[in-house]
């Protein structure tokens, strides 16, 4: 089965420095992977989505990944942590068919931002 | 502006109860789905359904029903609820597109004791 590894399950960064989320996919002819955020008691966010475009993906709040077919990975950068990125992201891997717009989660990383 | 809303956003059942989750949306989507959130695990697909009056069994679909009434609304529930199946549980919604963004409420916690 198609599937997304998120590599850690909880990430601690102090505020201002880069944050670094690894996720790895199993081999696909053409995945199409998203990273979603969660933060406390809330719903889950989109934050950015690779659909086979630029490998280089921008999304809101300051975030990109990266995807890099060699390595089977799509990994969610931030150049400075801010406070409110403290929440759990999740490495989401989409398909589309009969289901419609089908999406397998990985184990998700929690964050925490030291002030 | 509401998007997707589910009610009730917190519920303790005991063994054996039944109970359902209500969800709401009012962005005419055809699409939505039943999600529960265990730690570590992320979240794994209930049931979901493609339009009004269709549902069908997604990843973990046992000890739950679906019905799809109106396309707005799509109810979840427990006919005798088991202590496996405290988690939280999330609706989302998407448009009948290839676009793949799921709009989500904002979670129910259900405790089974």
């Amino acid at each position: 089965a198609q599937s997304v590894t998120q590599l850690d399950s909880h990430v601690s960064v102090s505020e201002g420095t880069p944050v670094l989320l690894r996720c790895n996919y199993s081999s696909s002819y053409s995945p199409s992977l998203f990273w979603y955020v969660q933060h406390p008691n809330k719903g889950l966010q989109l934050l950015l989505k690779y659909t086979s475009a630029a490998t280089l993906v921008k999304g809101i709040n300051g975030f990109e990944a990266e995807f890099k077919k060699s390595e089977t990975s799509f990994h969610l950068t931030k150049p400075s942590a801010h406070m409110s990125d403290a929440a759990e992201y999740f490495c989401v891997r989409h398909t589309y068919g009969a289901a419609g717009n089908k999406l397998t989660f990985g184990g998700g990383t929690r964050v925490l931002v030291k002030p | 502006n509401a998007g997707v809303t589910q009610t009730p956003k917190f519920r303790v059942l005991k063994t054996g109860q039944s109970m359902t989750l209500l969800c709401a949306q009012d962005m005419n989507h055809e699409y939505m789905y039943w999600y529960r959130q265990d730690p570590g695990m992320g979240l794994r697909l209930i049931h979901y359904s493609v339009g009004e009056g269709t549902t069908a069994k997604g990843e973990v679909p046992d000890g739950y029903n679906v019905s799809r009434l109106k396309k707005q609304n799509f109810l979840l529930g427990l006919e005798s609820a088991a202590p496996s199946q405290t988690s939280v549980y999330f609706c989302a919604s998407s448009l009948r597109t290839v676009t793949g963004e799921l709009f989500f409420g904002e979670g129910s916690r259900l405790t089974v004791l």
